[in-house]
């Protein structure tokens, strides 16, 4: 069985300050993590994702997580947060032979201060 | 080209009524998902669509819970009758053949049962 743990439902962060949203994951398999985005009125869309390649792996609108598997996390960062960064944020865990099918975490909330 | 279409967007029915939520696919997705949200907590997976088959259902709370794909276009979830604790936010997703390819998320449908 495969979960998602998001540490914190709600983070705050200033304008300009670095956005850190933490995501741990439990899977007896390798797994295959992702973060998505949903900001208001919208469906949620895709951030980055790590298949097992590059264990730093790049996403849109300059966001980065880092695989790391001694701590089973997959957190979320941003150099500098923006306005526009502020939605919620979901970290989702797959596996191989799943049929793809994500097991989501619970959200995390970004809200962005001047 | 258009995304990942659901409707209603809200939908609001007494308890003992019938809802069916309708999903459009983005044009040549094969895989097709439905997941929910119940209010506070995370979003879970339904069941998966190949095509017209169902690969996967095992997220499917009970059978109040009706999903169709006819000749693997749009799909339709049928909630019969419906119960106070099927509120919630209805995601539909698709995606194209392969691994870990990235899924289309639709803007959800927001169901309240009173």
């Amino acid at each position: 069985a495969q979960s998602v743990t998001q540490l914190g439902s709600h983070v705050s962060v200033s304008e300009g300050a670095l956005v850190l949203l933490r995501c741990n994951y439990s899977s007896s398999v390798p797994p295959y993590l992702f973060w998505y985005v949903q900001y208001p009125n919208q469906g949620l869309q895709l951030l980055l994702k790590y298949t097992s390649a590059a264990t730093l792996v790049k996403g849109i609108n300059g966001f980065e997580a880092e695989f790391k598997k001694s701590e089973t996390s997959f957190h979320l960062t941003k150099p500098s947060a923006h306005m526009s960064d502020a939605a919620e944020y979901f970290c989702a865990v797959t596996r191989t032979g799943g049929g793809n099918k994500l097991t989501f975490g619970t959200g995390t909330q970004l809200k962005v201060e001047l | 080209e258009a995304g990942v279409t659901q409707f209603p967007s809200h939908s609001v029915i007494e308890k003992g009524q019938t809802v069916t939520l309708r999903c459009d696919p983005i044009s040549g997705h094969d895989n097709l998902y439905w997941y929910r949200r119940v209010m506070g907590k995370e979003i879970k997976f339904l069941l998966h669509f190949v095509k017209e088959s169902k690969q996967d259902e095992s997220g499917m709370p009970n059978n109040r819970f009706l999903a169709e794909r006819t000749g693997g276009t749009y799909s339709t979830l049928k909630v019969q009758p419906a119960e106070l604790e099927d509120s919630g936010v209805y995601f539909c997703a698709s995606s194209q053949d392969g691994l870990y390819n990235e899924q289309f998320f639709g803007p959800g449908t927001r169901l309240t049962v009173l």
